[in-house]
C-alpha cells in the first residue's frame, strides 16, 4: 500500500521557467510534509517542509502548497535553475519522526 | 547544520560474508535513527527505527536476523548485513533525528555489492 505517490517519474522545463512538483496521500493521519532532494549515490538533502495547520510554506525560489482536502502537495521551483536537476522526493509523517517516501520525481532543467 | 556521516561509502562483499555499516551524527545528538534502502529508481524503505539503548523496531518483511542494528551511543549506530547474499545489493541509507518532529538529516549512503 502506497500511502505517498508521486505518479510523475520525470519532469523536464527550460532555465528559467517554473517546475512544480506534485505528491498524493491517502493516509489522513499525515500532518507533516516535506520535500527532499536527491543526487544519485548521495543521501537525500532536506528543502522544505509543511505542517497541516498551513495550506503555504515559501523558501526562496522554492514553496510548497498543501490542499488537505485533495490529499495532495506541491512544490514549486522558481525560477528553475540546472542545479536543480535531481530526484526529488516528497515525504510525510503522522506524529513522530518515522517518514513515508513516495517514488521520487526525477527533475531535469535544460539550460 | 546537522551532518551525518557513513561508512564505508562504498562496499563489495563476497556471498556468505557479513558487512557492518556505520552511521554518525557529527554534531548533535541522535535520539532515533532510521536505516532505509533503496533500489534504483524506486522510493526510499524504511527498514527500521533504532532509538539509543534500546533494541530497534523493523518494518514488516524485514529479517531482524539478517539487518542487526545496534544503536551503541547518542552519536553511532550500525548496521550488519549477515550472510549477504546478491539480493542483498541495495543502496543503503541512514538518517538521524534530534527532535522527534519528523525532520530527519540523512548520510551520505552506502553502495553494497555482494557478489
Amino acid at each position: 500500500d502506497q500511502q505517498v505517490k508521486q505518479n510523475s517519474p520525470s519532469l523536464s522545463v527550460q532555465e528559467g521557467r517554473i517546475s512544480i512538483l506534485n505528491c498524493d496521500y491517502t493516509n489522513s493521519m499525515f500532518d507533516y510534509f516535506l520535500w527532499y532532494k536527491k543526487y544519485p549515490a548521495e543521501g537525500p538533502t532536506f528543502l522544505i517542509s509543511i505542517s497541516s495547520i498551513k495550506d503555504k510554506n515559501e523558501d526562496g525560489r522554492f514553496t510548497v502548497f498543501l490542499n488537505k482536502s485533495a490529499k495532495h502537495l506541491s512544490l514549486h521551483i522558481v525560477p528553475s535553475q540546472p542545479g536543480d536537476s535531481a530526484v526529488y522526493f516528497c515525504a510525510a509523517s503522522g506524529g513522530g519522526s518515522r517518514l513515508t517516501f513516495g517514488e521520487g520525481t526525477q527533475l531535469t532543467v535544460n539550460p | 547544520g546537522a551532518v551525518v556521516s557513513q561508512h564505508p561509502s562504498w562496499v563489495i562483499c563476497k556471498s556468505g560474508t557479513s558487512v557492518k555499516i556505520e552511521c554518525r551524527s557529527l554534531d548533535f545528538q541522535a535520539t532515533t535513527m532510521f536505516w532505509y534502502r533503496q533500489f534504483p529508481k524506486q522510493s526510499l524503505m524504511l527498514m527500521a527505527t533504532s532509538n539509543e539503548g534500546s533494541k530497534a523496531t523493523y518494518e514488516q518483511g524485514v529479517e531482524k536476523d539478517k539487518f542487526l542494528i545496534n544503536h551503541a551511543s547518542l552519536t553511532l549506530s550500525t548496521l550488519t548485513v549477515t550472510s549477504a547474499h546478491p539480493e542483498d545489493s541495495s543502496f543503503y541509507i541512514c538518517s538521524a533525528s534530534d527532535a522527534g518532529v519528523g525532520e530527519q538529516y540523512f548520510g551520505p549512503g552506502t553502495r553494497l555489492t555482494v557478489t
